[in-house]
C-alpha cells in the first residue's frame, strides 16, 4: 500500500524566515497531496492541496510543488509568523479514494 | 456553516468495556471517515462510509466498526476496548461522490482506556 515519509520531524525558525516541508510517496497511483496544519487540542486544519496534474499551487504566503517523476511534494511558507507554529501533516491518495495516507508529521516552531 | 462536530470530545473507559463515537459532518457531505492518532503511529485511517455503505476500510481488527446514518451522521463503536486504543479519534467528512474531495476534521474525541 501506499506510504508517505515526511521531513524534518521537527523544524524551528525565525519569524520572518521561510520553511520548507518535504514529503515522498510509494504509490504513483497517488494523486491528490493535501497538507494539515494541527494546533495542541484541535484537529487538522486543511491549508493547501494539490492534485497530479498541477505543478505547483499557491495561496498567500503558503505554496505546495510537486514532482510527480520523483514522487515527492513538499509546503513552502513564506514569511512565518508565531501563529504559523503547529504541526504540518503531509497526506496522500490514491484515484478513486477518499483514504489519506499521512506523514509523521513536522512540529513547526516560529521563534519571535 | 458549522463545521464536523464530534461527541463527546473526552471519555475515560475500562479494559474490556465498548465505546461509541459520533460525528456529524459538514452540511450537505456525505462521505465520512475516521482516523486514529497516536504519538507512535500518527494518523491511521480506520474507514470510510458514504450514503450508509462503507466504501473503504483500513487493517484495524473487527473491534472496530463504524456505521453512517441517512442523515449522513456517523457512529465508530469499539468493542473489547484495550490499553493501546487509548487515542485521539478523528472524523473527517467530504462533499466528494468519487473520493478525493477535500477532508474537513472535526476537533476529535480523546479516549483513554485505563
Amino acid at each position: 500500500g501506499e506510504n508517505v515519509e515526511q521531513h524534518p520531524s521537527t523544524l524551528s525558525v525565525q519569524e520572518g524566515d521561510s520553511a520548507v516541508i518535504k514529503c515522498t510517496y510509494s504509490d504513483s497511483a497517488s494523486n491528490y497531496f493535501p497538507w494539515y496544519k494541527q494546533e495542541l487540542g484541535k484537529g487538522p486544519q486543511l491549508i493547501i492541496d494539490i492534485r497530479s496534474n498541477v505543478g505547483e499551487k499557491k495561496d498567500q504566503r503558503i505554496a505546495v510543488t510537486l514532482n510527480k517523476t520523483a514522487k515527492h511534494f513538499s509546503l513552502h511558507i513564506t514569511e512565518t509568523q508565531p501563529e504559523d507554529s503547529a504541526v504540518y501533516f503531509c497526506a496522500a491518495s490514491i484515484v478513486g479514494s477518499e483514504k489519506l495516507v499521512f506523514g509523521k508529521g513536522t512540529k513547526l516552531t516560529v521563534n519571535p | 456553516k458549522a463545521g464536523v462536530t464530534q461527541t463527546p470530545r473526552y471519555l475515560i473507559k475500562t479494559r474490556g468495556q465498548q465505546v461509541t463515537l459520533s460525528c456529524s459532518p459538514i452540511s450537505g457531505h456525505r462521505s465520512v471517515s475516521w482516523y486514529q492518532q497516536t504519538p507512535g503511529q500518527g494518523l491511521q485511517f480506520l474507514f470510510e462510509y458514504f450514503s450508509e455503505t462503507q466504501r473503504n476500510k483500513g487493517n484495524f481488527p473487527g473491534r472496530f466498526s463504524g456505521r453512517q446514518f441517512s442523515n449522513s451522521r456517523s457512529e465508530m463503536n469499539v468493542s473489547t476496548l484495550e490499553l493501546g486504543d487509548s487515542a485521539l479519534y478523528l472524523c473527517a467528512s467530504s462533499l466528494a461522490r468519487f473520493g478525493q474531495g477535500e477532508a474537513f476534521f472535526g476537533q476529535g474525541t480523546r479516549l483513554t482506556v485505563v
